[in-house]
């Protein structure tokens, strides 16, 4: 059973980074694509970027392209998402997921996330 | 980037009503799109993959249907556990966006 933990709330002024952590446990991370989805507050959900193995490459949503970084440690089955510049539009609530690969009745096979972080807060304020 | 639109928003229903939820995307995703149920300060959860497949240990009153630019997931008796927020996701290209979310609220 894979379990995604993920690191504590923080608070960062803005112009700030943010390193956010995500551990796996009961698996191997290196079997695994992680994504990043964020959340603002009074908004939806918002994909901002994962590994894709088909492409064997991470891609990143255009509007964070610059500013973001993402990860693994795999000696220790951690992944990280790094924000920089942040400013207060960055305030928002960051899940880990891993993107599975499933099979369609077709013979395709369909990305999605089916298992999420509890969530990490991190507050932008001056 | 690939454009996804949900409606109703919000949507108000009550408890044992059939509720549909449409997503509609702006170019052809085949069935590459997934519905996800969030509710406040939980992590969302996966529903339906390929636009109908029922996700292990969800309710089978959960469904989704559809294919090309045109999908919808039913409720077929609406209860209490379901008053949330549910989004469409296509997985066919990069980015990997989002519908813009249904807020299933009391009547």
């Amino acid at each position: 059973q894979v379990q995604l933990v993920q690191s504590g709330a923080e608070v960062k002024k803005p112009g700030a980074s943010v390193k956010v952590s995500c551990q796996v446990s009961g698996y191997s991370l290196t079997k695994l694509s992680i994504h990043w989805v964020r959340q603002a507050p009074g908004g939806g959900l918002e994909w901002m970027g994962g590994f894709d193995p088909a492409d064997g490459k991470t891609f990143y949503a255009q509007k964070f392209q610059g500013r973001v970084t993402m990860t693994e440690d795999t000696s220790t089955d951690t992944a990280y998402m790094e924000l920089t510049s942040l400013s207060s539009e960055d305030t928002a609530v960051y899940y880990c997921a891993t993107a599975d690969l499933r099979p369609d009745t077709r013979g395709y096979y369909i990305s999605c996330m089916d298992v999420w972080g509890e969530g990490t807060t991190v507050a932008v304020s001056s | 980037d690939i454009q996804m639109t949900q409606s109703p928003s919000p949507l108000s229903a009550s408890v044992g009503d059939r509720v549909t939820i449409t997503c509609r995307a702006s170019q052809s995703i085949n069935r590459y799109l997934n519905w996800y149920q969030h509710k406040e300060g939980r992590a969302p959860k996966l529903l339906i993959y390929a636009a109908s497949t029922l996700q292990s240990g969800v309710s089978s009153r959960f469904s989704g249907s559809g294919s090309g630019t045109e999908f919808s997931l039913t409720i077929s008796s609406l209860q209490p556990e379901d008053f949330a927020t549910y989004y469409c996701q296509q997985s066919y290209s990069h980015p990997r966006t989002f519908g813009q979310g249904t807020k299933v609220e009391v009547k």
